[in-house]
């Protein structure tokens, strides 16, 4: 079945690391994006993507980093500097760069800090 | 910058009850709008979506919602729901070309027997 897999399903992360949370498509979607969801916040856009080898900063950047050096990938990493990472993570992918188009999410990654 | 206000937090209805979920937004120029439905531990799902055309826009479940560019609104109604609607709902808004989609916080439809 095509569909968006993240992983793991929960996290856990000791002060000062960095953690990986993965996230593949095989919908072939042009682009992707990392949203984070905390409660009574709706969700937030942290990095969107439109096409391998490139991608832009969302709402909040801050303590995070992406790679996209493959179509069907698009790995987010939760750096020592981001002070509140705890918060549940959301993959999604368009068929196109356009927003207009149905975007399609994975289960989520929830992140919690030890 | 384009912003996605959902008025209510939490609906609690009862089963067979009729409900809407209120979304307003705003923007000067032409917007696509979307809900989508979020299941508990669960990512989200597209509901329905407004991109052009009727205003009055329909699900497969029963959920409809109106497009009213006056009121720059799209709340979201269902005649009748099951307790199987509980879930959080999201309205979204996409403004002209931009890439990405902004989201309000949230309506959480709790169901009750």
């Amino acid at each position: 079945d095509g569909g968006i897999t993240q992983s793991p399903k929960y996290l856990f992360r000791k002060e000062g690391q960095n953690v990986t949370l993965s996230c593949e498509q095989n919908l072939n979607h042009d682009a992707m994006y990392w949203y984070r969801q905390d409660p009574g916040q709706g969700l937030r856009l942290i990095y969107y993507s439109q096409i391998v080898n490139d991608f832009q900063k969302g709402d909040i950047a801050e303590g995070y980093s992406v790679s996209r050096e493959k179509k069907e990938s698009f790995p987010l990493t939760v750096t020592s500097a981001q002070k509140n990472p705890t918060a549940f993570y959301l993959c999604a992918s368009t068929q196109g760069a356009w927003a207009k188009n149905i975007q399609y999410f994975g289960a989520g990654t929830r992140l919690s800090v030890l | 910058a384009q912003s996605v206000t959902q008025l209510d937090s939490q609906v609690p209805v009862f089963e067979e009850a009729p409900v809407e979920l209120r979304c307003n937004y705003s923007s000067s120029v032409s917007v696509y709008l979307f809900w989508y439905v979020q299941y508990p531990n669960q990512g989200l799902q597209l509901l329905l979506k407004y991109l052009s055309g009727s205003t009055l826009v329909e699900s497969i479940n029963g959920f409809e919602a109106e497009f009213n560019k006056s009121q720059t609104s799209f709340h979201l109604r269902k005649p009748s729901v099951h307790i199987s609607d509980t879930a959080e709902y999201f309205c979204a808004v996409m403004v002209g070309s931009n890439y990405k989609l902004t989201f309000g916080k949230g309506t959480l439809l709790t169901v009750n027997p």
